[in-house]
């Protein structure tokens, strides 16, 4: 298996443009995250999905951030409009057993809003 | 809010020492998990303890779950400069996992 993959690597972007981050997760894995990870804050957990239903959204900033989980291999992490402060690298990780299971996170998506 | 405490924030040793990184909460979990991130990656799972007390040893990594299942400990011995990472402790509730602050080790050769 190719592992959780997500895309892109780097963005840079200007304050108050849309930015969508896409995730791939493990195959057959049940569970997906959503993290941000700053030098500031660390790795902030911002939403789950369980069989592609968001089951936790309390870590999402604010209304300019969505997700969606349309299907069990694909999600997205959307920004609109993007801020300078929401600079950061953003880490999607799947699991296949919540109870003692192991996250596998994909390398990170590093969003730079100029 | 955090839910996990680690200490040392930064930690910066010479090759052949020994360290000790604390994972410290006041909730308690079902399992808790520590990862190791290196620069440009995701983290990467090293243990995960599961019972009060349980200690876990990996080559010259030795991992203690607290009695109470809020805390833990990461202990290496004779460093290696390819220990060099950030440690991140992950307590999980069931449903969730909450990342801890992390420590960021430099072991120098």
């Amino acid at each position: 298996d190719a592992g959780v993959i997500q895309s892109p690597r780097h963005e840079v972007t200007e304050m108050g443009q849309e930015v969508t981050l896409r995730c791939k997760p493990i195959s057959g894995h049940n569970s997906l995250f959503w993290y941000r990870q700053t030098m500031m804050r660390g790795l902030e957990l911002l939403i789950y999905f369980n069989n592609n239903v968001p089951i936790d959204d309390s870590g999402m900033p604010e209304d300019r951030f969505s997700a969606k989980m349309p299907n069990a291999s694909f999600s997205t992490l959307k920004i609109q409009p993007s801020e300078p402060r929401d600079s950061a690298v953003y880490f999607c990780a799947s699991v296949q057993d919540l109870v003692t299971g192991e996250l596998f996170f994909g390398e990170g998506s590093r969003l730079t809003v100029l | 809010t955090q839910l996990l405490e680690q200490s040392p924030q930064f930690l910066s040793i010479q090759e052949g020492e020994n360290l000790t990184v604390y994972c410290n909460s006041s909730s308690v979990f079902s399992s808790l998990q520590w990862y190791r991130q290196e620069p440009g990656e995701g983290p990467v799972l090293l243990v995960t303890v599961v019972t009060g007390g349980e200690v876990k040893k990996l080559k010259r990594l030795t991992f203690q779950f607290g009695d109470a299942r809020k805390d833990s400990s990461l202990h290496i011995t004779a460093a290696q400069p390819g220990d060099t990472g950030l440690y991140l402790c992950a307590g999980d509730t069931g449903n969730q996992f909450y990342f801890g602050t992390g420590t960021s080790l430099t072991v120098i050769p």
